[in-house]
């Protein structure tokens, strides 16, 4: 099993660019999550997936939106980026949510924007 | 207060040697806690859960104290494969679900 499964890995765009980070997860897992982590902030959720066809604001959702497009796959998409939102963008999983299920994290994408 | 707060560190430790590390959260209603581990670079990784008794998982000891709203996170003989960081989560839920990372305590556990 590949787990939670991150693409692309690296990317670099311009300012104003857009584009949609993809994840997938193979653990049959209920809920998902998109977190960003930069240095001295920590892990902070942007955005989750509760269950298939429900999605909510973590704690930094602006200038992002988001697509739970199955139970697997859940989308996380920048409109128009900015250099504020170079970070790295990790996706999680977990059995179901709330409560007391762990996260199941992807690698990773590294984002940079100039 | 800040929601969930940690010691960044870092910790310098020799082989062998034993390190307790804190995380402390500002909600009493909160019902679920975890430990991770991030290596450099890399993704976090569940470490263990933090159960009410206090739970063991070979070298490692995680405990909570719900009267001081803090967690603990105990390593003996420590190894240089454990240099990492270590990260607390703090869940609450109800119709007021929320997720919290601190934002990490880094070992270096030197030779």
């Amino acid at each position: 099993n590949a787990g939670v499964t991150q693409t692309p890995k690296f990317q670099v765009l311009k300012t104003g660019q857009s584009m949609t980070l993809q994840c997938a997860q193979d653990m049959n897992h209920n809920s998902m999550y998109w977190y960003r982590q930069d240095p001295g902030m920590g892990l902070r959720l942007i955005y989750y997936s509760a269950s298939e066809g429900t999605t909510d604001k973590g704690e930094v959702p602006n200038g992002y939106n988001v697509s739970r497009l199955n139970k697997r796959e859940f989308s996380l998409r920048l409109e128009s980026a900015a250099p504020s939102q170079t970070s790295v963008y990790f996706c999680a999983s977990s059995e179901r949510q709330p409560g007391n299920q762990p996260q199941h994290f992807g690698d990773g994408t590294r984002l940079s924007i100039l | 207060r800040k929601e969930v707060e940690q010691d960044p560190g870092p910790f310098n430790v020799p082989e062998g040697a034993t390190v307790a590390f804190n995380c402390t959260y500002s909600n009493s209603a909160s019902q679920s806690f975890f430990w991770y581990r991030q290596d450099c670079r890399k993704e976090p990784k569940l470490l263990m859960s933090v159960y009410s008794s206090g739970n063991e998982d070979g070298r490692f000891t995680a405990q909570l104290n719900r009267a001081s709203q803090y967690i603990s996170l105990l390593i003996r003989d420590s190894k240089l494969s454990d240099s990492a960081t270590y990260l607390c989560v703090v869940i609450w839920g109800g119709s007021n679900y929320k997720l919290t990372f601190g934002k990490g305590t880094l070992l270096t556990v030197n030779p």
